[in-house]
């Protein structure tokens, strides 16, 4: 069925990366863009861009732009999501999104990926 | 702070009605972009809720519903059930952030 399954958690030093990866099924992996979104504990939703599998293009949020690179492997339908230089304030949970067809809303999310930083 | 702002918190009898604001800018939800909203529960992912100001995704109750007018958009909810309870969201397009923006999320209390 259409799903999006995201890897296990993590947990990184400061100043480290981070991959997390988000593996598609139940739809042409091709025909739509793959959000990526973050919540700290307690905090709201922050959009950090997206990929577009058909022809590998990307948007990233201005304020995370330097740091977060998104890639695909189209083989597997997995898309990735790099974080660099991470800080004990990057420490959330990240989603990945299907694309409703606009490039910022999505309407099927994966489980989420608790992502944690701390010395 | 969020680009679109949401009032922290509302509350509702069973029955009742209730609406939840988001307020932008001339830059997103008044710049010509549709704002979409989302049910969050606890330790869930995000679920779309209505999309293109006013439209609900198959499997949305009718209770649930949605407009827009300029730099303003409203997520409408009648005959408030306890199983209503969650955090809502609202989210458009941003023409300066040239990106996705959220607001900060309403936290519906089911009295």
């Amino acid at each position: 069925q259409l799903q999006l399954v995201q890897s296990g958690a993590a947990v990184k030093k400061p100043g480290a990366s981070v991959r997390v990866s988000c593996k598609a099924s139940g739809y042409d992996f091709t025909n739509y863009c793959i959000h990526w979104v973050r919540q700290a504990p307690g905090q709201g939703l922050d959009w950090l861009g997206f990929i577009n599998p058909r022809d590998n293009s990307r948007i990233y949020a201005q304020k995370f732009q330097g740091r977060v690179t998104m890639t695909m492997d189209t083989s597997t339908k997995t898309v990735f999501m790099d974080l660099s230089s991470l800080r004990p304030d990057d420490t959330a949970v990240y989603f990945c999104g299907r694309d409703i067809g606009d490039y910022y809303g999505a309407d099927v999310w994966g489980q989420g990926t608790t992502v944690t930083v701390s010395s | 702070q969020s680009v679109l702002t949401q009032p922290p918190s509302v509350s509702g009898a069973p029955g009742q009605r209730v609406t939840i604001s988001c307020t932008g800018s001339w830059s997103n939800l008044g710049g010509g972009f549709d704002v979409h909203w989302y049910q969050q529960f606890p330790g869930a992912a995000p679920k779309l809720l209505i999309y293109g100001n006013r439209n609900r995704p198959s499997g949305v109750p009718d209770r649930f519903s949605g407009s827009k007018a300029d730099t303003s958009a409203s997520l409408t909810i009648i005959g408030l059930q306890p199983e209503d309870e969650a955090v809502y969201f609202c989210q458009s397009n941003d023409r300066s952030l040239n990106g996705a923006v959220f607001g900060g999320g309403t936290k519906l209390t089911v009295l």
